[in-house]
This record gives C-alpha cells, structure tokens and sequence, in this order.
C-alpha cells in the first residue's frame, strides 16, 4: 500500500526558504509510473497546484509562483522535495504532496490518486 | 490558465436529497477532469476519475458526466458521511487547476 508522508518545518520565517520533503513508502519512486506533485490550500480556501516532476527529472511548475519553487526528488532516499524562496505571509497554507500517475506509453498523466496528510506551513517573523 | 468555475459554492441538502454540483471549464479539457471530497483537517480524497470512472471503494450513489468544457457530479442519496467540501479538478493543462469548492452542508 503506498503512502506518503510530508515533513518539514512548520514556521518559516518571511523572506527565507520554505524547505518540505516528501517520503514515499510501499513503492519506488524510480519504478516510474507517476509524477510527484506539491499542492497547497490556504487556511479556509480552495487548492492550488505547486508543480510535479517525474524520476527522470521532467518538471513542470505553476507560473503564479514566478518561479520561486523548486522540486526535486532524492531517489536513494525515495523522497522528493519542495522549496519556495522568498516566502511572504501569503505562503502560509497547508502543503500536501500527492502523486499523478502517469502512461508512459500514452503520455497521458491522470489526476491526483494518492496524497500525504498534509503538513501546515506558516510563515511569519 | 483554464479557469474551473464550479457552482454552487455551498449547498444546503438533508439526507436522502439527489445533488448535483457543476464544474465548467473555461476551455474545453476533454474528459480529463476528477472530483475529489474533502472533509475538515484532511487531505482531499478522489472520488471520481476521467469525468466519469468512480474510483473503487467509493459508493455507486456518487456518480459523474460530462466532457468538453461541462461537467456534474451526482449524489444520488445523501448519506451523514457525505457532508464534506467537493473539488473538481482539471488536469488537461499546465497549470493544473481547481475549482472553488462546494461546502455541502446539513
């Protein structure tokens, strides 16, 4: 049974670097097979997408975070991780990881199966 | 960016009600849209694959249509467990995006 599990700090102070990782237990992250992806919901809204990558290094990311966030994955450790640098209060949210499985042979990526619990992420002097 | 209006953004219903919730997509994304339920302080849970493919475990009374730019997820029967906030989500193109939220209330 596959499960993730996000960790990380959970107060980050403004202008730093928001660091979380993701661990993947009950299957291998370069058995390929899905994307790795980082969503987040501030407190009381609605989803947003941070980005995925795939174990071969392919990443896509959301423009709305010009270009803060970084994904990259730690196969010998069957981890991937998330940072975003120079956070603001708006960053407070609570970050899930999840995975994506995707079809090689069709190209096709399906919608999110799996996810971490969540971890909560405030940012604040 | 494809916007995902869903409405309505909250709905009072008793048990036993038939709902219907409606995810429109600013541009057509095929059937590449999923629906997940959220319940307060957890991660959100697919419900529904692909427009229309109900994921297993997940009782038949929820079902879902639509493809193009219009989609619906159905309760069929409210039961206690289903109170909950339902997402739609497209995965057609980068970014990925969300729609609102529908709180289904008591």
């Amino acid at each position: 049974q596959v499960q993730l599990e996000e960790s990380g700090p959970g107060l980050v102070k403004p202008s730093q670097t928001l660091s979380l990782t993701c661990t993947v237990s009950g299957a291998s992250i370069t058995s390929g097979g899905y994307y790795c992806s980082w969503i987040r919901q501030h407190p009381g809204k609605g989803l947003e997408w941070i980005g995925h990558i795939y174990y071969s290094g392919n990443t896509y990311y959301n423009p709305s975070l010009k270009s803060r966030a970084a994904i990259s994955i730690d196969t010998s450790e069957n981890q991937f991780s998330l940072r975003l640098n120079s956070v603001t209060a708006a960053d407070t949210a609570v970050y899930y990881c999840a995975r994506a499985p995707h079809y090689v042979s069709s190209g096709y990526t399906d919608a999110f199966d799996i996810w971490g619990q969540g971890t909560m992420v405030t940012v604040s002097s | 960016d494809i916007q995902m209006t869903q409405s309505p953004s909250a709905l009072s219903a008793s048990i036993g009600d038939r709902v219907t919730i409606t995810c429109r997509a600013s541009q057509a994304i095929r059937r590449d849209l999923a629906w997940y339920q959220q319940k307060l302080g957890k991660a959100p849970k697919r419900l529904i694959s692909a427009a229309s493919s109900l994921q297993s475990a997940v009782p038949s009374r929820f079902s879902g249509s639509g493809s193009g730019t219009e989609f619906t997820l159905t309760i069929s029967s409210l039961q206690p467990e289903d109170f909950a906030t339902y997402y739609c989500l497209q995965h057609n193109s980068y970014p990925y995006t969300f729609g609102q939220g529908t709180k289904l209330e008591i």
